[in-house]
């Protein structure tokens, strides 16, 4: 039981690069999430699935994209990258149902620096 | 609008040393509130959690009271060791929301030993 995986763990883009993140959760979660991490801010939700075939807009979605490719998997999308968009990205999956959505099991991040 | 504040860190204590990590809230009502770990190179994990006021939420020796009348969550264990070296995050329920947190800043731990 692996939990919550994310490819890349690292990544170094220029300005005006794409990239896709990937995440897989193995727990049969109906809710996933991408989250990004900069120092002194604490966590700052960008794009969520409350369920397979359904996205929705968190805090930050703007210069981002994102799949639910099944109920598994949850990709977000960097199709132009910006300075502005170096930090740590965490993948997160909780099951449905009221406050069990707030019981978020997390990956181990990818770290992106755009230059 | 709804809101957590954090002590700021780092926050560096010997070995067996009391620890308190202060965490305040602003809501209306009575959220559930939550503390969430991350250690060194790993995703955050859920420490423990309250869900109505007067609740004490507990795991791993660590203690959180929910006060309403102060609108705090201060997490505390008695005696750290260097393995509790850690970034601890409290966080609430976004109102009207099913699937957000509101997450504090986060507080960085360091033990030594």
């Amino acid at each position: 039981n692996a939990g919550v995986t994310q490819t890349p763990k690292f990544q170094v883009l220029k300005t005006g690069q794409s990239m896709t993140l990937q995440c897989a959760q193995d727990m049969n979660h109906n809710s996933m999430y991408w989250y990004r991490q900069d120092p002194g801010m604490g966590l700052r939700l960008i794009y969520y699935s409350a369920s397979e075939g359904t996205t929705d807009k968190g805090e930050v979605p703007n210069g981002y994209n994102v799949s639910r490719l099944n109920k598994r998997e949850f990709s977000l999308r960097l199709e132009s990258a910006a300075p502005s968009q170096t930090s740590v990205y965490f993948c997160a999956s909780s099951e449905l149902g009221g406050g069990l959505n707030y019981e978020q099991y997390f990956g181990p991040g990818t770290r992106l620096t755009v230059t | 609008g709804d809101s957590v504040t954090q002590m700021e860190g780092p926050v560096t204590l010997s070995e067996e040393a009391f620890l308190t990590i202060n965490c305040t809230y602003t809501a209306t009502g009575y959220p559930s509130l939550f503390w969430y770990v991350q250690y060194p190179g790993e995703g955050l994990q859920l420490l423990l959690k309250a869900t109505k006021a007067d609740d004490k939420g507990s795991n791993k020796g660590f203690e959180a009271t929910y006060r309403k009348e102060t609108t705090s969550f201060h997490l505390e264990k008695g005696s750290v060791q260097v393995s509790d070296s850690a970034v601890y995050f409290c966080a609430l329920p976004l109102r009207g929301s099913n699937y957000q947190l509101i997450w504090g800043a986060g507080t960085k731990l360091i033990i030594k030993p």
